[in-house]
């Protein structure tokens, strides 16, 4: 167990709503980033958040949003979902580039 | 741009064997670090190793020891006394010392045989 905890573990939706997706990061870490990994795949970058700023983001269009709340908790929300937003959102926190320590995952089917 | 190839989909070995997943990348960066994750069935990313570029020794954890060569941009990890709980999708990635962003390759499936 990492300590980094994301709710809820699965979630269906329906194309065109929208979903925001949590995050608690590892006690004493300020940086949340955000991944996307579908089926078969590696994980890919969506953004990151450093105090609560955004601090970099992936090549994912602009209804991926984010958040980072003081206590570092973090939410993903996406708008207008398609087909192809379906995946595991993986969230993971760190304190340097010593290594992420990743969540369990959000599967999110979009029907 | 940074880019991480695991050549090897599939992978099996016998219980308490020793294998070995392999793992190129590219970068231009001389300043970076590597990582291998495992993900079980579970679904959560699991720190297994990382290494430090500017460091010529490999990084050992307990069974997982890692073969880095900087030169070839090769990083491969070794997997002694396989164990089936080892079984798992396992992932070579990188970051950039001051990037945000970790680059992972396409994965490896390693199956333990009992």
């Amino acid at each position: 167990e990492t300590g980094v905890t994301q709710s809820p573990t699965h979630l269906i939706k329906t194309r065109g709503q929208q979903v925001t997706l949590r995050c608690s990061s590892q006690s004493g870490h300020n940086t949340v980033s955000w991944y996307q990994q579908a089926l078969g795949q590696g994980p890919q970058f969506i953004f990151q958040y450093y105090r609560e700023e955004e601090n970099g983001r992936g090549n994912f269009p602009p209804r991926f949003s984010g958040l980072q709340f003081p206590n570092y908790s973090s939410e993903l929300n996406v708008n207008a979902l398609e087909l192809d937003d379906s995946a595991l959102y993986l969230c993971a926190s760190s304190l340097n580039e010593g290594g992420e320590y990743f969540g369990p995952g959000t599967r999110l089917t979009v029907t | 741009a940074q880019t991480v190839t695991q050549s090897q989909p599939e992978m099996s070995v016998q219980e308490a064997e020793t294998v070995t997943l392999s793992c190129t990348y590219d970068t231009s960066e001389s300043d970076y670090y590597l990582f291998w994750y495992k993900q079980p069935p579970s679904r959560q990313m699991i720190l297994v190793i990382r290494q430090e570029a500017y460091k010529q020794q490999n990084a050992t954890e307990n069974r997982f020891s890692v073969n880095f060569q900087k030169a070839a941009k090769s990083f491969s990890l070794k997997i002694s006394d396989s164990q089936l709980g080892d079984a798992a999708m396992y992932f070579c990635a990188l970051i950039i010392q001051g990037a945000q962003k970790l680059v992972f390759g396409q994965g490896t499936r390693l199956t333990i045989n009992p």
